[in-house]
Parts: structure tokens; sequence; C-alpha cells
């Protein structure tokens, strides 16, 4: 079974700093998708950023990019210019790809809570 | 707004009741996920709907069945609750297209005493 593995479970960053969190997965599949998702106090969850497994390219979205180490099965998350409303649990998850036609599940990990410092 | 509704948003309910969370998922998606997010057990996938067929089952209790409409809606009826069924319940929706992540709703937050 895929598992995914994130070990902060709080970090926090100053404002306009960069902060890197950090996520592990474990699966014996060579195609998947690896998401980190956001959710602030409001409970929405957000999706911040996709990286399809075949893509050797690292995912970037405005100030958020990953760095996906597909042999070490590791899918960090970087942040820049931290903003106060970054501040909020980010979740990596992790889906199976070619799933019967239609959308595998998602697995998450337990997230880390992340604090903006003003 | 994901474009994905979940009613209610908040529920409170006694210990051994029933109750019924409804998911209406973007225009066009046909598929429909359910998670549990609670705080010993993070989130949790439990069913998944394709087009008013499951496809998929998680970790989801006896006590716990969803269903899809014909108008692609998703229910998740919990019953004889227990008071560790407390937590935000979240619907997902996706269209079929091959390779698209999943959108939430604003989850339901039930509290069971």
């Amino acid at each position: 079974a895929q598992t995914v593995t994130q070990s902060q479970p709080e970090m926090s960053v100053q404002e306009a700093e960069t902060v890197t969190l950090s996520c592990t997965y474990d699966t014996s599949e060579s195609d998947y998708y690896l998401f980190w998702y956001k959710q602030p106090p409001s409970r929405q969850m957000i999706l911040v950023i996709r990286q399809e497994a075949y893509k050797q390219q690292n995912a970037t979205e405005n100030r958020f990019s990953v760095n996906f180490q597909k042999a070490a099965k590791s899918f960090s998350l970087k942040i820049s210019d931290s903003q106060l409303g970054d501040a909020a649990m980010y979740f990596c998850a992790y889906r199976r790809a070619n799933y019967g036609g239609s959308q595998g599940n998602l697995i998450f990990g337990k997230g880390t809570k992340l604090s903006v410092k003003p | 707004d994901s474009g994905v509704t979940q009613t209610p948003k908040h529920l409170i309910t006694a210990t051994g009741q029933r109750v019924t969370l409804r998911c209406s998922p973007r225009s066009g998606d046909l598929s429909v996920y359910w998670y549990q997010q609670s705080l010993d057990q993070g989130l949790q996938f439990l069913i998944q709907y394709y087009n008013g067929e499951e496809r998929a089952k998680g970790n989801i209790l006896e006590r716990f069945s969803a269903q899809q409409f014909p108008d692609l809606h998703s229910e998740l009826n919990l019953s004889s609750l227990e008071l560790g069924d407390s937590a935000l319940y979240f619907c997902a929706s996706s269209p079929r297209t091959y390779n698209t992540e999943a959108f939430f709703g604003q989850g339901t937050r039930l509290t069971v005493v």
C-alpha cells in the first residue's frame, strides 16, 4: 500500500523568507501524481501544486515550487517570499495513475502546520 | 470557490442518531470522493463514486454508506453515530478527463455529542 509521510508537524518562517516543507512517499508504482494542498483556517482544501511522476522537470506555480526526487521518493515544497496568507496546514498527497479510467483517490500525509511571522 | 457544494456546513447530533451529508459536484464532474478528516486519523479516503456506480472503497465503516444519484449529486449516510465519528467530512469531485486533480468542497463539520 502507498504511504505518505510528512515528518515536520510544525514549521515557522519569517515573512518574505523562504521555507521548505518535506514529504516522502512509498510506492511500488512507476506512474503516479503528487500534490501539495493547503488548508487555511477556513478549512477549504486548496490545490497548491501538482507533479506528474513521469516528468523530470520540477513543477512551479508562482512562489511555490517543488523538488521532486523520484528515486529517493521525496517531494518537498518550497515557498519563496512567504506571506502572511501562506499560514495554513499543508498536506502532501499521492494518487495512482491510470485508475480504471476514472480518477483515483488521494492518499494524504498527516500535514505540516506552517506559521508565518510578521 | 471550487464549485463543489456541501451541505450542511455544520451538524450537531447525538450518539446513536443517523445523518445525511450532501455533495453537489462541479458541473460536468462524474467522480465524487468522500474523505474524513479527524484529529487522530488525519485525512482518510472513504469511498468513490463514478457516474452513479461505486468505484472504490477506503476506510469506510459498515455504519456508513453512500450513493450517487442520476443528477450526479452524492449523499453520505452515517448511522448509529458514535463520539469518534466527530470529524470534518469532505466531498471532492473530478471530471472524467485523465490527468486532472480533485476539487474539494468546504466540508461538513459533524459533532456527535
